[in-house]
């Protein structure tokens, strides 16, 4: 099957740094890539849609200046957590979308902010 | 709102099928069913999707019932590695945003030895 990779897989950093996580498509091509969030035992909530070449859309109550995202090729898009707080520690996800309709997920990134 | 309802648990014997039902009442005549698996601390696997015939693949089978407001995965022999959290999802298959995902709260399936 399709594969998307995410990486870091884990990563900690202090209060107020920034963490940028990186999502690829491996062996196809995604014009559209979308990034999740999912808090312990919850389930995964959709921040924003990443379109190559263009701008995020984002969900209601995502900051678009706080989580920035970069799709600038049809394999990768990037998501930054910037000025990063101990309550964005979660696990962030994201998923590509093939010509075919399917959506194929990340491994997921887990973000420890101390 | 979630379009899908799912129970919260099931527990399935290893060796014996595992049938997870979901129900979508109002699904319209354009949205597939789709099914997600996600084991802790993974991102989603994809299993299987279909419209409004009867799916199968590798790793399971989707049986939709003739109205379309309900659907069963069917996992034929269940296995320890299949215990996970299944997601029902019910998705228009276009492009851009409505290419996303909306994630109920899924059935969490323990297999049992």
């Amino acid at each position: 099957g399709a594969v998307v990779s995410q990486h870091p897989s884990r990563v900690i950093c202090k209060s107020g740094t920034s963490v940028k996580i990186e999502c690829r498509s491996l062996d196809f091509q995604a014009t559209t890539m979308f990034w999740y969030r999912q808090f312990p035992k919850q389930s995964l909530m959709l921040m924003a849609t990443s379109n190559e070449g263009s701008k995020a859309t984002y969900e209601q109550g995502v900051e678009k200046d706080k989580f920035l995202i970069n799709h600038a090729s049809l394999t990768l898009s990037t998501l930054t957590v910037t000025s990063a707080h101990p309550e964005d520690s979660s696990f962030y996800i994201c998923s590509a979308r093939r010509y075919t309709g399917e959506l194929f997920f990340g491994e997921g990134s887990r973000l420890t902010v101390l | 709102d979630a379009k899908t309802t799912q129970p919260p648990s099931m527990d399935c014997a290893e060796g014996r099928a595992a049938n997870l039902p979901c129900n979508h009442s109002t699904i319209s005549g354009n949205e597939y069913v789709y099914w997600y698996r996600q084991i802790h601390s993974q991102g989603p696997q994809y299993i299987i999707h279909g419209l409004k015939n009867n799916e199968t693949n590798e790793m399971a089978s989707l049986i939709i019932t003739e109205d379309r407001k309900s659907s069963t995965l069917i996992l034929p022999h269940a296995t320890l590695r299949d215990t996970a959290v299944y997601y029902c999802i019910v998705r228009v298959d276009g492009g851009g945003s409505q290419g996303n995902l909306i994630f109920g709260k899924g059935t969490k399936l323990s297999v049992k030895p």
